[in-house]
């Protein structure tokens, strides 16, 4: 099993939908996780960290259960410029390098 | 731009040839990653340094490839006797080890342009 590992779409939806992806993890022991966006062709920015139970950033809300290991991310009111692939990451190991998952393609059309 | 930059952005080569990749940090960062990603894949861990020492590599960096941080400022990766499979772009980030406010960073990492590999 990948430790880091993500549904990879495509999500195609609507302009103004709400949108979620999930990402299941395998290491219990990760504290903190991250959401990073990738434009096509382009570098991944960090987009949210998650360190606890959740954090909220505007449209977007991404959320943990540790239960289930998985992180979740809703984006509301979806726009065009949310078109991206969303990328789930986890530290893993020492030295904080972080492992991440393959991807969710996310298209939003008008 | 006080940002992560990455030199060339684009290596055509031919089978066997060496490319060398290099890779300035931001300059208060102190750790430095190098990642590579392919086509529909995330990035993947190849290496890391804190300062100048290299202290991980993965089990993906055969000996065909090579990295260095000499002052603990810059770092190049060097793919030796380049094959086909090693078409990929590869992504230097870098990161400091506490945050502002001094929360340790846990895995804020920011990324270079990256550099675009094609092996012929």
């Amino acid at each position: 099993r990948k430790e880091v590992e993500q549904d990879p779409g495509p999500f195609n939806v609507p302009e103004g939908a709400t949108v979620a992806f999930n990402c299941t993890y395998s290491n219990s022991a990760s504290q903190s996780f991250f959401w990073y966006r990738q434009d096509c062709r382009k570098e991944p920015k960090l987009l949210m960290s998650v360190y606890s139970s959740g954090n909220e950033d505007g449209r977007f809300t991404a959320q943990l259960n540790r239960a289930s290991q998985y992180i979740s991310l809703l984006i509301r009111d979806s726009k065009l410029s949310d078109s991206a692939t969303y990328l789930c990451a986890s530290p893993s190991g020492g030295y904080n390098k972080l492992i991440f998952g393959a991807g969710t393609r996310l298209a939003v059309h008008p | 731009d006080t940002g992560v930059s990455q030199d060339p952005r684009h290596k055509i080569t031919k089978r066997g040839q060496n490319v060398t990749f290099r890779c300035d940090p931001i300059s208060e960062h102190n750790r430095l990653y190098w990642y590579r990603q392919t086509l529909g894949q995330g990035p993947e861990f190849l290496t890391y340094f804190q300062n100048e020492a290299q202290l991980e590599k993965s089990r993906l960096l055969s000996d065909r490839f090579s990295a260095e941080r000499p002052k603990g400022s810059f770092s190049t990766l060097e793919i030796q006797r380049t094959e086909q499979g090693d078409s990929a772009m590869y992504l230097c980030a870098s990161s400091a080890e506490l945050l502002a406010g001094g929360r340790m960073n846990t895995g804020e990492l920011f990324f270079g342009e990256g550099s675009r590999l094609t092996v012929l």
